[in-house]
């Protein structure tokens, strides 16, 4: 079965404390990995695509990574404003056109 | 550009009322699809159609039906509302869903409680 794992759940940091979450997944042909950022009562707003394994994308403060089985999103010194829900999808071949298959999401405190 | 408009955004309805959650988007993008989010667990896919006059079902459709007749629109109306449909609706386009920019982009959501 299809499956995308998040981890941890929550994380809590100190402000400058670096740290990664993770996403593992298991589909049948990955043709895509995408990382939201969702604020508590707004919809996700997209980060990054990585398409295959090896590929980097950066912006600002986050570097998100792709492994043939994960995907890491590194923050570097993190701010109070990181404070999010970060969700992790994949879209896959086959199957329902389009479908994206989310994580639950780790939710992320950065006390300062 | 306003992206992905939905609309209400919060909405009660009684047991049984039926009640569309409207969606537009302004970026002529050719796939748009509804989502739910409920605690604990990931976002997941109702309805999608990858352009006008094309629609198909998700992982979770019953209970709920979509038309496209426009680029911009793709309402989704819910017929006989019961209490396991309450939860936080989100409406989300892409320029495609296949090769290059497939990131989806999404609306601020919908909060429906049925009662």
């Amino acid at each position: 079965e299809d499956q995308v794992t998040q981890s941890p759940e929550a994380l809590r940091l100190q402000e400058g404390e670096s740290s990664s979450l993770n996403c593992s997944y298991t589909v049948s042909g990955l043709r895509g990995l995408f990382w939201y950022r969702q604020d508590p009562g707004k919809g996700p707003e997209f980060l990054f695509t990585l398409y295959s394994a090896g590929e980097e994308k950066e912006k600002e403060r986050l570097k998100a990574t792709l492994t043939k089985k994960e995907s890491f999103l590194h923050i570097t010194a993190p701010k109070p404003e990181d404070s999010a829900t970060y969700l992790c999808a994949v879209l896959r071949y086959g199957g329902s056109q389009g479908n994206l298959i989310f994580g639950k999401g780790t939710k992320l405190s950065v006390k300062p | 550009n306003a992206g992905v408009t939905q609309t209400p955004k919060f909405q009660v309805l009684k047991t049984g009322q039926s009640m569309t959650l409207q969606c537009a988007q302004d970026m002529n993008h050719e796939y748009m699809s509804w989502y739910r989010q409920d605690p604990g667990m990931g976002l997941r896919l109702i309805h999608y159609s990858v352009g006008a006059g094309i629609t198909d079902q998700g992982e979770v459709p019953n209970g709920y039906n979509v038309s496209r007749s426009t680029t911009e629109d793709f309402p989704l109306r819910l017929l006989s509302a019961a209490p396991s449909q309450t939860s936080v609706y989100f409406c989300a386009s892409s320029y495609s869903w296949g090769g290059m920019n497939t990131e989806a982009f999404f609306g601020q959501g919908t909060r429906l409680t049925v009662v």
